[in-house]
């Protein structure tokens, strides 16, 4: 059964770096087959797409988050990561990693449960 | 950037009762839209993908429709676990920019 899990800090400082990890389990991340991405929710409001990684078809961020997200996969731990630079309160979030594939017809069909990413002082 | 507003911000139903969230998109698009629902502290759920597509495990009250500008999640015999938190999204953006609707709050009336 595929599982992922976010992990990092959960408080981080304005003007630092936001770092995640995703932990994907019961799949390969390094599958042609899959697209994996982050979406954040801030608390009581919606959710927004930051940007899809493949390990073989490439990486596609949100242009509002282009000049300071990189997101990478690392295939011997099976992970990928969500790196935010530059971060002020209002990225202050629920930051969740997904998985797409072309089984759903490319939309995230599993979710991890999220993390919640303080941005304060 | 693809806008999708839902309407309305909160649909009050009674249960049994069907209810009809809508999706309109800024600009015209095909059918890569896809429906989620959310309960407070769980990630979303997949719903319907390819517009009218019920991901695995959905129940086959849950059925969506439409093209274009236009999509619509219908829910036919709402029960208690369906009131929650409903969000559309278009992924038929190149290069990608995906995007969300604003949600939809189905609550029981």
């Amino acid at each position: 059964q595929l599982q992922l899990q976010e992990s990092g800090p959960g408080l981080v400082k304005p003007s630092e770096t936001l770092s995640l990890t995703c932990t994907v389990s019961g799949a390969s991340i390094s599958s042609s087959s899959y697209f994996w991405g982050w979406i954040r929710q801030p608390p009581g409001k919606g959710l927004e797409w930051l940007g899809s990684i493949s390990y073989s078809r490439g990486t596609y961020y949100n242009p509002s988050f282009k000049s300071r997200i990189t997101m990478s996969v690392d295939t011997s731990k099976n992970q990928l990561s969500l790196k935010l630079s530059s971060v002020t309160a209002t990225d202050t979030a629920v930051y969740h990693c997904a998985r797409r594939t072309h089984t759903s017809a490319w939309a995230f069909d599993y979710w991890g449960q999220g993390t919640l990413v303080t941005v304060s002082s | 950037e693809i806008v999708m507003t839902q309407s309305p911000a909160t649909l009050s139903v009674s249960p049994g009762d069907r209810a009809t969230l809508s999706c309109r998109a800024s600009q015209g698009i095909s059918s890569n839209v896809a429906w989620y629902q959310q309960k407070p502290g769980q990630p979303p759920r997949l719903l319907i993908f390819g517009a009218s597509t019920r991901a695995t495990g959905v129940p086959v009250r849950f059925s969506g429709s439409g093209s274009g500008t236009e999509f619509t999640l219908t829910i036919s015999s709402l029960q208690s676990e369906d009131f929650a938190m409903y969000y559309c999204q278009q992924y038929d953006t190149w290069p990608p920019l995906y995007t969300f609707g604003q949600g939809t709050k189905l609550e029981i009336k």
